[in-house]
Order: C-alpha cells, then structure tokens, then sequence
C-alpha cells in the first residue's frame, strides 16, 4: 500500500518551453499532495502544497506563476514548469498524505534537465 | 526557528554491524517524527515513524528511539547490509506550517562496507 507515482521519470527540454510533471497516489486518496525540489547531495526542498480542489500553497521564494500547481483530484497532484530555463534543472520529488493521516509517502521523483 | 538536523554527514560501517543515526530537532512542539531512506536517483522511502507519546519504536531491523528531554531521535539498523546503503532523512512535523508540512534534516549517507 502506499504507492505514489510520477510521471515522467526524466525529461529532457529546451529552454522557454513548458514540462508538466504529474503526480498520482495509486492506492489511497490523498487530501494534500507537496513538492519538493532536491539539488544534489542536498536535502529536500518544500516548493508548495496542495490540497484537492483549493489552491496551492507555495514556500517562500518559489515563484508561483513560475510552478503552476493543480490538484484536480483526490489521486492527481500535476506541476508545470513554465517557460522552463536550465537553472530549473533539478530532481523533482512529490509526496502524498492520505486523509486525516500525517504519513507522507513520496513518489520516485522526475529529473527534469533544461538544455 | 524550527530545524531538524543530523549530526554527521557521512556514517561508514561494517557489513553486519549495527549503524545509529543521529537527529535533533528544535520545536518542543513537533510531535511526530519519521524517518526515510533515499538511494541515489530514487524517492525517498518511508522506514519508521514515532509519535511523542513513545520513546521507541522498532519494525523490520530497525528501531527508532526518541528523546524529548534532549529532543533527539534516532534510527538503529540492526545487522547492515550492502543494501542499506543510502541517504537517510529524518523529519519533523512543522507546526509552523498551515499544511502541518514536515521539515527534513540535511541526510546522512550510510556507507557499508563488504
């Protein structure tokens, strides 16, 4: 149980175009969904969250019009990096909280890589 | 301001050694902890939680001790193996988050050697 996916596991794009990461939990409903960004050795970065049919909550610092976040549904979670530039080349990692639960169950993360 | 951190960076053990590792936190208030492992290029991976009530916890090779006096916590493996190597996070419960978010400490990467 527990299962989060994401899709794409790795996408390479050129600059200026726009990449759309999504985010499913395949065995349970998941109220909030969060994303993390994570550079190398380091550790994870809250970007925002999101909470079905409401809109995201983003960190400090992390640009929301930049990362565009929808969570359309119990079990979707999407991420869309705009007009992307290869200093938004990083590992990106979400993560799933079932209803009333405090567990986050992550998903096996997108490397995203902007030429 | 509230932080979650691990004591080393870097933790080399034996094969079939026991490997401790450490985290302190700095909110009295945090009340849930959990602990994940991370291998290289993958997810992070759910090991072990602990909620305040308890000073302990185990699960499969693992247990996981909690402090609240000194507010500390850590993550015993049992029997390591080639495959515990990897980057082990705590994290915290952030009460200073509206969405009850968790705040990770910076990783410790466990090095078994055959």
């Amino acid at each position: 149980g527990a299962v989060v996916s994401q899709h794409p596991s790795r996408v390479i794009c050129k600059s200026g175009t726009s990449v759309k990461i999504e985010c499913r939990s395949l065995d349970f409903q998941a109220t909030t969904m969060f994303w993390y960004r994570q550079f190398p050795k380091k550790s994870l970065m809250l970007m925002a969250t999101s909470n079905e049919g409401s809109k995201a909550t983003y960190e400090q610092g992390v640009e929301k019009d930049k990362f565009l976040i929808n969570h359309a549904s119990l079990t979707l979670s999407t991420l869309t990096v705009t007009s992307a530039h290869p200093e938004d080349s990083s590992f990106y990692i979400c993560s799933a909280r079932a209803t009333s639960q405090e567990t986050q169950y992550f998903g096996p993360g997108t490397r995203l890589l902007v030429l | 301001g509230e932080s979650v951190g691990l004591h080393l960076p870097t933790l080399s053990v034996q094969e079939g050694d026991n490997s401790i590792i450490n985290c302190a936190y700095s909110n009295s208030a945090s009340d849930y902890f959990i602990w994940y492992k991370q291998e290289s290029g993958k997810g992070p991976q759910f090991i072990i939680d602990i909620r305040s009530n308890m000073d302990k916890r185990q699960g499969q090779r693992v247990t996981v001790l909690l402090n609240k006096t000194v507010k500390h916590l850590s993550l015993q493996i049992a029997a390591t193996q080639p495959g515990d190597s990897a980057v082990y996070f705590c994290a915290g419960k952030n009460y200073g988050g509206s969405q009850g978010n968790l705040i990770f400490g910076k990783g410790t990467k466990l090095s078994v050697k055959p």
